[in-house]
């Protein structure tokens, strides 16, 4: 099993759709993070869970709902999306949010495209 | 307002060759800065972090260097392989495992 895994890889969705997407890590981290990669935007960070608790909502517009079962395990409901939406969504995970020097573990990332 | 800049999209070098990749940034309270590299259909990976007590850190073929009165770092690849093409991404964190990432730098290491 690799350390960080994104499923599904690939996703086209309608805006009307109703999706997630999933992310397992087999690091034993405790923290999980949602990016998103724009192009020719810099990473964005989304969402921070640590200990399975929310830490940091960046501003991301409610059509996008984490949820965080467990320290191994993220999700990412997506929900009548904007075509603008269309990126590359990264997860990522570390020891512990709280501190740290930032060294993530990212996964390969879901290519979400809505039309 | 992007605290992490790298100006340079692209970037080729001869194999053999050193590769600077550069980044600077806004904000002076970052403290620890990182380098990803990230190939295409993967997600980024870790190469190299530097914190903002030292001006140098080097790791085999590479080595980052931190000026904090330029605001300015630089990743150095020495010599350059074509392994080493690939997109490379400047980190910085202020707090903890936040990260600002920079766009990005697409270096291509010829033949």
């Amino acid at each position: 099993e690799t350390g960080v895994t994104q499923t599904p890889r690939h996703l086209v969705m309608g805006m009307t759709n109703k999706k997630s997407l999933k992310c397992e890590q087999h690091l034993g981290h405790n923290a999980m993070y949602w990016y998103k990669q724009s192009a020719k935007k810099p990473l964005e960070l989304m969402f921070v869970y640590n200990f399975k608790e929310q830490t940091e909502n960046n501003s991301v517009p409610s059509r996008f709902s984490p949820e965080c079962p467990n320290s191994s395990h993220l999700f990412l409901h997506l929900h009548t999306l904007q075509p603008e939406d269309s990126a590359l969504y990264l997860c990522a995970s570390s020891h512990d949010a709280s501190y740290g020097t930032g060294e993530l573990f990212f996964g390969e990332g879901s290519r979400l495209t809505v039309l | 307002d992007q605290q992490v800049k790298q100006n340079s999209p692209s970037l080729s070098v001869q194999e053999g060759r050193i590769s600077i990749l550069n980044c600077d940034y806004t904000n002076s309270m970052f403290d620890y800065f990182l380098w990803y590299k990230k190939y295409p259909a993967e997600g980024p990976t870790f190469l190299i972090s530097i914190s903002s007590i030292k001006d140098k850190n080097e790791d085999g073929r590479f080595t980052v260097f931190l000026n904090k009165s330029a605001k300015h770092l630089s990743l150095h690849i020495v010599p350059s392989q074509p392994g080493d093409s690939a997109v490379y991404f400047c980190a910085a964190s202020g707090t903890a495992s936040k990260l600002t990432f920079g766009t990005g730098t697409r270096l291509q290491v010829t033949l």
